[in-house]
């Protein structure tokens, strides 16, 4: 089953809006990553934040984790056109031997200009 | 720097028919590699990932294979398609531990009629 599911699973907002989405998890986690996918491309590393960090910014992007929660949030600030694509969130998992991230099912946003 | 590529960008198979998906890495060594599947607005779901040559992992019972005859070379196969293997087939690598950064080949779209 999917580790990480992103709330909500679509999202429309104006050019210059904030754009806030979601992530919950289940199992502790070694880190969690946010991605970017265009429709019909591969996916794009944005950020990875490790589970001793709460807050990480990249440019216009900001990631908060709560492993009290297991969530985590990605926050676009000033959002423009060629921000629409689908985020994913992807966990690290500490406790089993599997090598590989595990991914949500995606937040699609779309910018409006 | 490194690159991935994967091919056939598109393909259109019968039912029955078999698959040949494959994907090379450049400018690295030992990578990990990846194959994920993704269905029509969907996350991604792991099929398999290998760790060295000759070493696959497989995550779900299904009608694939993957093999790793070389380092940086990963071919997902199937002897006859489903139906349902419809979807985008991503292939990944990352260096080193599975918990780091992915990074996604532009991905393989098939269509099983």
């Amino acid at each position: 089953s999917q580790q990480g599911e992103e709330d909500p699973q679509a999202l429309s907002i104006q050019e210059g809006e904030n754009a806030t989405m979601n992530c919950s998890y289940k199992t502790s986690i070694n880190n969690l990553q946010w991605y970017r996918q265009n429709s019909g491309r591969g996916l794009v590393h944005l950020i990875l934040i490790r589970s001793n960090e709460r807050e990480k910014h990249s440019g216009r992007l900001r990631v908060t984790l709560d492993t009290s929660k297991k969530s985590s949030s990605l926050l676009i600030t000033a959002s423009r056109a060629a921000d629409t694509a689908s985020y994913f969130c992807a966990t690290a998992h500490m406790d089993t031997g599997r090598r590989a991230l595990t991914f949500g099912s995606g937040t699609r946003l779309q910018v409006q200009p | 720097s490194q690159t991935i590529h994967q091919w056939p960008a598109t393909l259109v198979q019968p039912v029955g028919s078999p698959l040949s998906l494959e994907c090379t890495v450049e400018g690295t060594s030992n990578p990990n590699l990846y194959w994920y599947r993704q269905a029509a607005g969907r996350g991604l779901q792991l099929l398999f990932y290998s760790v060295g040559i000759g070493q696959i992992s497989s995550e779900v019972p299904q009608n694939l294979s993957a093999s790793r005859p070389q380092d940086r070379q990963f071919i997902l196969s199937s002897k006859k398609l489903l139906l349902s293997d419809s979807g985008f087939y991503l292939c990944a690598w990352s260096v080193g531990t599975a918990t780091g950064e992915l990074f996604f080949g532009e991905g393989s779209r098939l269509t099983v009629l």
